[in-house]
This record gives structure tokens, sequence and C-alpha cells, in this order.
């Protein structure tokens, strides 16, 4: 069983649609994170959490810790949002563990 | 200039061939990863460094070495290529904690062929 699993894998949306992806974890972690991967391939960091909730623009993220849980949403999506949603932990040895990535195709 | 540059940004090679990639930060970030991804299997730990006399093995580091220069380099190195090293290559750093914000490279594509 991979230590991060996130669900969907793939999800194909309607503009104006409320989207979340969702992202377990199995291991004591001191971070997580959010990450945005263009068809280009960069990546960038959408968020880091360690408790609560973060907002920015469309985008909402809110983490579990007892649950060991976090969910991204986005509001109103556009077809921009289009990407793979990463989600990845820090564990307490400072070593990365990635989730395999959610593929978001929104629909015009 | 970019917080993380790798280069080369796209590499063809030949199997048996060394090869190696470079990583530079701007930030002043002790902590520098290299990641590899492969289609279907995301992206996954090579080597991790925490300072420049300090290396730490991913999940696949065999095939691979890495040599921390100097806090902002960080290189990989394939000893000697082989057809299943072909995939993305990143590049990241992290800010201290409480931050621990990710940043990234852009990528380097490699084609072992």
């Amino acid at each position: 069983k991979n230590e991060v699993e996130q669900s969907p894998q793939n999800l194909t949306a309607q503009e104006g649609e409320f989207i979340t992806i969702n992202c377990s974890y199995s291991v004591g972690i001191s971070a997580l994170h959010w990450l945005q991967q263009h068809p280009g391939g960069g990546i960038v960091s959408l968020f880091m959490l360690s408790s609560g909730k973060k907002k920015h623009g469309r985008l909402i993220a809110t983490i579990n810790i007892q649950e060991k849980h976090s969910s991204l949403h986005i509001t109103a999506s556009h077809p921009r949002d289009s990407a793979v949603y990463i989600c990845a932990v820090l564990n307490r040895d400072d070593k990365i563990i990635f989730g395999k990535g959610t593929r978001l195709h929104i629909l015009p | 200039d970019a917080d993380v540059t790798q280069t080369p940004r796209n590499r063809i090679t030949k199997t048996g061939k060394r090869i190696m990639l470079e990583c530079s930060q701007t930030k002043g970030h002790d902590r520098m990863y290299w990641y590899r991804q492969d289609p279907g299997l995301g992206l996954r730990l090579i080597y991790y460094s925490f300072d420049v006399k300090d290396i730490n093995k991913g999940e696949i580091s065999d095939g691979y070495s890495v040599s921390r220069q100097a806090q902002a380099k960080f290189s990989l190195s394939l000893e000697s290529a082989i057809p299943n090293q072909t995939a993305l290559y990143f590049c990241a750093t992290i800010s201290p904690p409480p931050q621990n914000i990710q940043y990234f490279g852009a990528g380097t594509r490699l084609s072992v062929l």
C-alpha cells in the first residue's frame, strides 16, 4: 500500500463545477504539500499545510491531522485549471513522499 | 533568475554513457532533493541532502550518484546510463521549517537510447 494515496486518479468536469481532490497518508508528517503540474511539465507549489485550512484565490486546501487526510478544492473551475495535482508529504525524517497525482480536465 | 535552475533541460544519450545533471538554487536553503518522474508512477525520490556533508539515498538510488559541491549546487550523475533511466528529472529545495515551501526546477527530460 502506498504511503500517500490520492483520489480520484482522473477527473473530468464542466467549467464552473466545484472540484475536490483527496489525499490520505499513513505516515507521521511535519508538512503536506499540494503541487500543480501543467502539461508543459513544470511543477509549482500551491500550498504547504501543517494544520487547518488555507485559501488562495479559488483554491482551498484543508488538512485533518488526526484522520491523516487532506483535500484540495477548486471553486468555479476553469479550463486553465486543467493540470495534474500532486499531494506530497514531508515525513519526520525530512523525506518527501508523493502521491501518484490526480489528472484534472475541465471542459469549457 | 529562477529560484532553482536545472541544466540541461533536455538530453539524449546512449546506453553506457556517463552523464551529469546539474542543479543550482538561489534560495540559500540547506535541503535539496532529486526526483524522477515516470508516467503512471509519479515522482520518486532518488537522493536528498541536508548540507554539503550530508547525502541520503531515496527509494530509487541504484544507478545514480550525487554530489553536493556547495550549499547552492547539487548534481546528479548516471554512471552508466541505461534505457530504463529515461524519465523526467526534477531538482527541488525546501525552505526551513516551519515554512517548508518546496521550490522545483523546470525539469530535465532525459532519453537513454
